[in-house]
């Protein structure tokens, strides 16, 4: 079956420097793939959408890669601020059932002053 | 900010009762969804509707219903609700033209079942 592993252990960095999360997948060739953040009680928010013959996709400080071969995701904030700390979700489309997404189970970001 | 809305935010009620949760969007989406989200856990999608009509199950067993009579509305009804159906409900939507694959969600129903 299709599975999405996103480390469960928070990641706590200093702020000022890079934090990079990651998003393994298996049994699954995704078209696309997607980051979101999720704030405490509050719905995902979406970041950034990466296709499968892109290896890298930037906006402002984030940085995606997309590894087909590895199946592997990497998501990087540069010159991390505390208001970047929340959980970041990875999510993988379309899956089986047809257009949708399939949803890791997040990295919680901490980035301290 | 997603112009996609769910209510109540806040839900306590004792077992065996029916709930509605409401879910609208003023972005003419065709596409809406219902996930499951536990805490700390990740989002399971229980039903979707590509459109007027259309309602389809998730990946997720679910013993609520949905249904998709307006674009904009897309309620979930428990018709006996129980402890075990103590989660955050997140409601989503999505554009259907090609290579918007994005999902916008509200800000979710966290119910709780006594």
């Amino acid at each position: 079956s299709q599975k999405i592993e996103q480390n469960s252990e928070a990641l706590n960095i200093q702020e000022g420097k890079t934090a990079t999360l990651t998003c393994n997948y298996t049994n699954y060739s995704p078209a696309y793939l997607q980051w979101y953040r999720q704030d405490p009680g509050r719905g995902p928010v979406f970041l950034l959408l990466i296709r499968e013959n892109e290896k890298e996709k930037r906006k402002e400080r984030l940085k995606v890669t997309f590894d087909t071969t590895l199946k592997q995701s990497l998501f990087h904030i540069t010159a991390s601020q505390p208001a970047d700390s929340a959980t970041y979700l990875c999510a993988l489309g379309p899956n089986n059932a047809g257009n949708m997404l399939t949803f890791g189970g997040g990295t919680r970001l901490m980035v301290k002053p | 900010e997603a112009d996609i809305y769910q209510t109540p935010r806040y839900l306590v009620i004792g077992t065996g009762k029916k709930i509605t949760l409401e879910c609208s969007q003023t972005m003419g989406h065709d596409k809406m969804y219902w996930y499951q989200q536990d805490p700390g856990m990740e989002l399971h999608l229980i039903h979707y509707s590509y459109g007027v009509n259309s309602t389809e199950k998730g990946d997720l067993s679910s013993e609520s219903t949905v249904s998709r009579i307006r674009t904009e509305h897309f309620p979930l009804t428990l018709e006996s609700a129980r402890p075990s159906h103590t989660s955050q409900y997140l409601c989503a939507s999505s554009e259907s033209l090609s290579g918007k694959y994005e999902q916008y969600f509200g800000p979710g129903t966290r119910l709780t079942v006594t």
